[in-house]
């Protein structure tokens, strides 16, 4: 079965500091591959998408997220994190259909900015 | 142009009830799915509509129901409330099934059941 591992429950860093969000899946093929960012009482955000071509994406607030087929990896970085980036992050596939947004969710990894 | 608002926000239900939930999608959006989001078991698919038809259900048992309107917006129901069902509920929009439309969340409806 499709899954997605998001080994890190938790994550602190400072602020300014970079940051590295790991995302593993688990699929035959090259799923169509996402990050959303939750803050506290609100829905999701979609920061970036990976379907195919460039394996390093860019996203919105300054998050970025490279594509590795031989990890089955998906990792969201950002180079210096400002406090308003804590929030709850989650790495989601779609595993290799296109007519469908039926989206397999990552456990999440809530992320706390130090000052 | 307004995001994607859902009805209630917050809802208190006892055990053995039924719940209904509204999902309004942004205007011309015809896809509405629904997650049930938990501590325990994250973020979990529950139905997907478009043009007034499910296209995909995710594995929950038969308590769990929903259904499009013409105009898109969108109702999911649970029969019979348990403990367990206690959880946010997240809705999403977007423009069709196609997975390379984005799919706007809305806030969520957060159901206790006591």
């Amino acid at each position: 079965a499709q899954s997605v591992t998001q080994p890190d429950i938790h994550i602190t860093v400072s602020e300014g500091a970079s940051l590295e969000l790991r995302c593993n899946y688990s699929y035959g093929a090259t799923p169509y591959l996402f990050w959303y960012v939750q803050s506290p009482g609100q829905g999701l955000q979609l920061l970036l998408k990976y379907f195919s071509g460039d394996t390093l994406v860019q996203g919105i607030k300054g998050f970025e997220a490279e594509f590795k087929r031989s990890q089955s990896s998906f990792n969201l970085r950002k180079p210096s994190v400002h406090w308003s980036d804590a929030a709850e992050y989650f790495c989601a596939v779609v595993p290799g259909s296109s007519n469908t947004g039926k989206l397999i969710f990552g456990q999440g990894t809530t992320l706390q900015v130090k000052p | 142009k307004a995001g994607v608002t859902q009805t209630p926000r917050y809802l208190i239900k006892t055990r053995g009830q039924q719940v209904t939930l509204s999902c309004s999608p942004i205007s011309g959006h015809r896809s509405v799915s629904w997650y049930q989001q938990t501590p325990g078991q994250g973020l979990q698919f529950l139905f997907e509509y478009f043009s007034e038809t499910q296209r995909n259900k995710g594995n929950f048992p038969g308590r769990f129901s929903g259904r499009q309107f013409s105009n898109s917006r969108s109702e999911m129901n649970v029969s019979t409330l348990e403990l367990g069902d206690s959880a946010l509920y997240l809705c999403a929009s977007s423009l069709s099934l196609q997975t390379y439309n984005e799919q706007f969340f809305g806030p969520g409806t957060r159901l206790t059941v006591l």
